[in-house]
């Protein structure tokens, strides 16, 4: 079984600053890793994804993740934040195969507040 | 972009009554849906496990009973709360997952249910 622990439950941070929300997992098997965003009174959105390859990966409005494996992290960065970015942040994991492929095992969120 | 959709949106029901949420793949065949609950505050949890055209595959500790899942159709999972009581209030997500790309999950906007 795979867990996720990310680190803050809450992040304010003013206009324009970087940003990081921390995300680490346990797993006995090889994983995929996923951050979600999760705008209020909306469904989750696909923020990024790692699987295979590159270590930095780059997603949608402007974020990216490294995945480390041997800090088992994958924390999500952007250089610059924008108020549009507020929102709760999902990192998930699922496991690359066996019985739980494809289910996805979800951290507490990361609620991100952007300050004018 | 694959989109999945929810309905109700919401909905209040009285206790011990039960409801049906719909969870449809759109723009694509969806051999695999998930149902997940999301209390206030917290993440979301995996429920079950939807395969078109056979039983759904439970988490531990969600009544199968209680939580009825149907995924008659490739592009539509039902969740009926049968008997639903105050403690069943939450916010249940659907996603779905294709064929072509198996490693992600889509995922629907959600359903509020409270049950007075």
């Amino acid at each position: 079984a795979q867990s996720v622990t990310q680190l803050d439950s809450q992040v304010p941070v003013f206009e324009e600053a970087p940003v990081e929300l921390r995300c680490n997992y346990s797993s006995s098997v090889s994983v995929y890793l996923f951050w979600y965003v999760q705008y209020p009174n909306q469904g989750l959105q696909l923020l990024l994804k790692y699987l295979s390859g590159s270590t930095l990966v780059k997603g949608i409005n402007g974020f990216e993740a490294e995945f480390n494996k041997s800090q088992t992290s994958f924390h999500l960065r952007k250089p610059s934040v924008h108020i549009s970015d507020t929102a709760e942040y999902f990192c998930a994991v699922t496991e690359s195969g066996g019985t739980s492929y494809g289910k996805l095992t979800f951290g507490q969120g990361t609620i991100l507040t952007v300050h004018p | 972009g694959a989109v999945v959709s929810q309905h109700p949106s919401r909905v209040i029901c009285k206790s011990g009554t039960s409801v049906k949420i719909e969870c449809r793949s759109l723009d694509f065949q969806a051999t695999t849906m998930f149902w997940y609950r999301q209390f206030p505050k917290q993440s979301l949890m995996l429920m079950a496990t939807s395969n078109e055209g056979s039983k759904a595959t439970y988490e531990q500790g969600v009544e199968k009973d209680k939580f009825l899942i149907n995924h008659a159709s490739l592009t539509l999972s039902t969740l009926t709360v049968t008997s639903a009581h105050p403690e069943d209030s939450s916010f249940y997500i659907c996603s779905a997952k294709t064929g072509g790309n198996w490693e992600t999950q889509y995922f629907g906007p959600g359903t509020r249910l409270l049950v007075l």
